[in-house]
């Protein structure tokens, strides 16, 4: 079992909705990601939130938007998304590289498989 | 810009026989090297990692990897595979000072019963 927490894990969307995708962790872990997995491809770092800032976007449209309210929890809101945008979306953690101890481990969930039509 | 090159996508072999799955990365300061495990069905875990030190690092269920400074490889091994192997591995790569990590493509192993 993974220690960190997606929810839903499943969701379909129209082109027009609005929906967001949650994880939560509890192992105080700073740094959060979030990455796009198509199927039989590898993931594909979105962003990264260290100390609840982002800190890296690696060039995401903006119908992705992420939000980490606090140091357990990122979302992703999705807006006016397009098929192409169906994939597995996979939250991660890790302690930050500010911490010292980095160490770059990530502990992923389990994804929410997300279906735009 | 980093990256990762993994040689093999799709590896066929049968059970008892060793596997080498080979991984590059670009980097020339230093890193942090990863292998994940993605089981049929499952969350990628943590195969095994490369800080520092011992540059032969071992992980869970027998693999192990060597991290080749001169080469800039980290390949992972297993001298003995079994039909549980079965599943597709990432190597990634981190630079020691920032929270990116970077994803080979993947190699897909099936093992043969």
């Amino acid at each position: 079992d993974t220690e960190v927490t997606q929810t839903p894990k499943h969701l379909v969307m129209g082109m027009t909705n609005k929906k967001s995708l949650k994880c939560e962790q509890h192992m105080g872990h700073r740094a959060m990601y979030w990455y796009k997995q198509k199927a039989k491809k590898p993931p594909e770092l979105m962003f990264v939130y260290s100390y609840e800032k982002l800190s890296i976007n690696e060039s995401v449209p903006s119908r992705f938007s992420p939000e980490c309210p606090n140091s357990s929890l990122l979302n992703l809101h999705l807006h006016a998304l397009q098929p192409e945008d169906s994939a597995l979306y996979l939250c991660a953690s890790s302690q930050s590289a500010n911490e010292g101890r980095h160490t770059g481990e990530l502990f992923f969930g389990e994804g929410s498989r997300l279906t735009v039509l | 810009a980093q990256s990762v090159s993994q040689h093999n996508h799709h590896v066929i072999l049968s059970e008892a026989a060793s596997l080498e799955l080979g991984c590059n990365y670009s980097y020339g300061g230093t890193v942090n090297l990863f292998w994940y495990v993605q089981y049929p069905g499952q969350h990628l875990q943590l195969l095994l990692k490369y800080f520092s030190g011992d540059p032969l690092v071992k992980g869970i269920k027998g693999f192990e990897a060597e991290f080749i400074k001169s080469k800039f490889s980290f390949n992972l091994r297993k001298p003995s595979v079994q039909w549980s192997d079965t599943a597709e591995y990432f190597c990634a790569v981190n630079e020691n000072r920032d929270d990116k990590i970077i994803f080979g493509k993947g190699t897909r192993l099936h093992i043969l019963p």
